[in-house]
């Protein structure tokens, strides 16, 4: 069975400081990827997608950048985070045909 | 893009009653369309899908239908009970999701 992980679970940081998020699959092959934000109380906002290694598709003009070096790889970063980056961040997969999989745990970001 | 309308923002039912939620979509070409339920602290989970090939869809007291046509969607639970309190989001998708704004479902014991 498919399996999706992210880390870390929870992060505080300060303004201007540097931001990496992993998620990782596990159990497929060559999944399209997704990361979502869901700012406290909203709804979820497709941030970045990716049909496959090193293929990015930026949903909305923002302060972050995604990556994707491996096949069930896919990285959420920032240079210098601001206030507004504060939410949930949640991964997802899909195998391109079917339903996109339960999502990742989440990771909560407050920028302070 | 697509973009999806989702509504009422909020509902409040008493135990017992059913509830329903609608959402609207805007590209004709979306062929996948998932609900979404997210409990407090917790990331979205799904609990039932239809495809555009079909109009409707029940699992136990959870049902789908779906309008090709008019471009609309809806959840419907019947004999709503305390624990289906929580958030519930409408999703379209033609190989990337789009959601809608999310519904916030109170079942009043």
């Amino acid at each position: 069975s498919q399996t999706i992980h992210q880390w870390p679970a929870t992060l505080v940081q300060p303004v201007g400081s540097p931001l990496s998020l992993e998620c990782t699959v596990e159990g497929t092959s060559n999944p399209n990827l997704y990361w979502y934000r869901q700012a406290a109380g909203r709804g979820l906002q497709l941030l970045f997608y990716s049909v496959g290694i090193g293929q990015i598709s930026s949903e909305v003009p923002q302060n972050l950048s995604a990556s994707r070096p491996q096949d069930r790889q896919f990285i959420l970063s920032s240079k210098k985070l601001l206030l507004s980056d504060s939410g949930f961040y949640l991964c997802a997969w899909s195998n391109g045909r079917d339903r996109v999989a339960p999502f990742g745990p989440g990771t909560r970001l407050l920028v302070l | 893009g697509e973009n999806v309308e989702q509504h009422p923002s909020t509902l409040s039912v008493q135990e017992g009653d059913s509830a329903v939620i609608k959402c609207t979509y805007s590209d004709s070409a979306s062929n996948y369309f998932p609900w979404y339920k997210q409990e407090l602290g917790k990331g979205p989970q799904l609990i039932i899908d239809i495809r555009s090939n079909v109009g409707e869809k029940k699992d136990q007291r959870i049902a789908v239908t779906l309008n090709k046509t008019a471009k609309h969607f809806s959840l419907h639970i019947t004999e709503t009970q305390p624990e289906d309190s929580a958030v519930y989001f409408c999703a379209a998708s033609k190989g990337k999701l789009i959601f809608g704004q999310g519904t916030t479902l109170q079942v009043k014991p």
